[in-house]
């Protein structure tokens, strides 16, 4: 049972370089979330997923950008890259109606 | 804006002891989350607490939900060493979104 998957685990960019990260989800749900993790800070919305086809900006949108490829799919992207977006990088997912996330392994990436 | 506070942030606690958690949130939630972190790892989903005074139990954690006090505990019973993580209390918002506290480190020390 996969649940969400998340790839790549690690990476390294430099400023200015642009990277998607990709996450997809087994679970037959429909709504799909990026949230951003800092020391000390939790984890703060990028962008959510209510339904394929549709996207929504959350809390700390800027230098980031989405796409709902499918109900399974759901990547963000990274066009210029800052070192202000070091960070850690989790995928989730959870039915509609405000049920409880399921999260993918993070993505551990370093801007320098 | 919806805001979530946590206290302790920070918690360091002897096995065997007993403490709470504490979680308040600043708009009107009828559920609120408890998530699990181990360090290095990702969010596992503890508790899911989803009406005025609901109160769930699992081995030593027991959470619980007062929607009209917008206040949730996370209550530690005879801390053992394997309970050191971090926990975050979440409250969900339209289109199950949620916004997370800041979480509390919990190091139990034998």
């Amino acid at each position: 049972n996969a649940g969400v998957t998340q790839t790549p685990k690690f990476q390294v960019l430099k400023t200015g370089q642009s990277m998607t990260l990709q996450c997809a989800q087994d679970m037959n749900h429909n709504s799909m979330y990026w949230y951003r993790q800092d020391p000390g800070m939790g984890l703060r919305l990028i962008y959510y997923s209510a339904s394929e086809g549709t996207t929504d900006k959350g809390e700390v949108p800027n230098g980031y950008n989405v796409s709902r490829l499918n109900k399974r799919e759901f990547s963000l992207r990274l066009e210029s890259a800052a070192p202000s977006q070091t960070s850690v990088y989790f995928c989730a997912s959870s039915y509609p109606g405000g049920t409880e996330a399921f999260f993918g392994q993070g993505t551990r990436l370093t801007v320098v | 804006e919806l805001k979530v506070e946590q206290n302790p942030l920070f918690l360091s606690m002897q096995e065997g002891k007993n403490y709470t958690i504490y979680c308040n949130y600043s708009t009107t939630s009828d559920r609120l989350y408890w998530y699990r972190q181990d360090p290095g790892k990702s969010l596992e989903s503890l508790f899911v607490l989803l009406s005025n005074g609901a109160v769930k139990q699992e081995g030593r954690l027991m959470a619980s939900l007062d929607t009209k006090a917008r206040l949730s505990t996370l209550h530690i019973t005879a801390a053992v060493h394997d309970l050191s993580a971090t926990y975050f209390c979440a409250v969900p918002l339209l289109a199950g979104k949620s916004t997370f506290g800041d979480g509390t480190t919990l190091t139990v020390k034998p």
